[in-house]
């Protein structure tokens, strides 16, 4: 299947972190993605990760990636209220022709 | 500006309308994409062109009808829509090659209501 399911919604404190989570069913994926949606624009794209790597980090994120139990988080230190967007995992199936699975979106509230 | 523009960015149009959504990318890729965006489901991958070929037609009504004359722009021509067709469709533009990472730019979207 292609099913990448996120949590609809998160709501976190200025400064504190965030964290939002991702599963997916398909193994032969190899890169995932991780792109963000603010409010009237486009996607664009955050960071990624190989699928043979378990973790990078970006400056203020960091990816973690658990290729057995197919979970794919994102975690945003020091969250600011800029951060307010939505943050959709996504990933490439081995036998896709330039195709992208996106999961249906996290909705990160960030509260002053 | 990610160098992906789509114009209009907003159209309201009857069901019995003939319209078209206009894309263009100023970055020198080779594939595009058309998405749909609606509040009930996820980003939805419509069409794939690859130099101006479509290799992808993801089971999408005739109702709507893709145009690439060439690889910097693609076109979605819409007639004889349904109310339920009202979403955001979103363009993107990327590399052709494979085995690199697979970084799609994105358009800003054009909010389409139909009434």
């Amino acid at each position: 299947g292609e099913d990448v399911e996120q949590s609809l919604f998160l709501s976190v404190r200025e400064g504190d972190s965030s964290v939002i989570n991702c599963t997916y069913t398909d193994s032969s994926s190899t890169y995932l993605y991780w792109y963000k949606q603010e409010p009237g624009a486009g996607l664009q794209l955050l960071t990624y990760i190989f699928s043979n790597m378990d973790m990078k980090q970006d400056q203020r994120l960091t990816v973690l990636l658990n290729k057995k139990d197919k979970h794919l988080s994102l975690r945003i230190a020091d969250t600011q209220t800029g951060d307010s967007a939505i943050y959709f995992c996504a990933y490439e199936p081995m036998d896709s022709s330039y195709k992208l699975i996106f999961g249906s979106g996290t909705r990160l509230l960030v509260r002053p | 500006e990610t160098g992906v523009t789509q114009t209009p960015r907003h159209l309201v149009m009857g069901m019995t309308n003939k319209k078209s959504l206009k894309c263009e990318q100023h970055l020198g890729h080779n594939a595009m994409y058309w998405y749909k965006q609606s509040a009930k489901k996820p980003l939805e991958l419509m069409f794939v062109y690859n130099f101006k070929e479509q290799t992808e037609n993801n089971s999408v009504p005739s109702r709507f009808s893709p145009e690439c004359p060439n690889s910097s722009h693609l076109f979605l021509h819409l007639h004889t829509l349904q109310p339920e067709d009202s979403a955001l469709y979103l363009c993107a533009s990327s590399q052709d090659s494979r085995g690199r990472v697979y970084e799609q730019y994105f358009g800003p979207g054009t909010r389409l209501t139909v009434t």
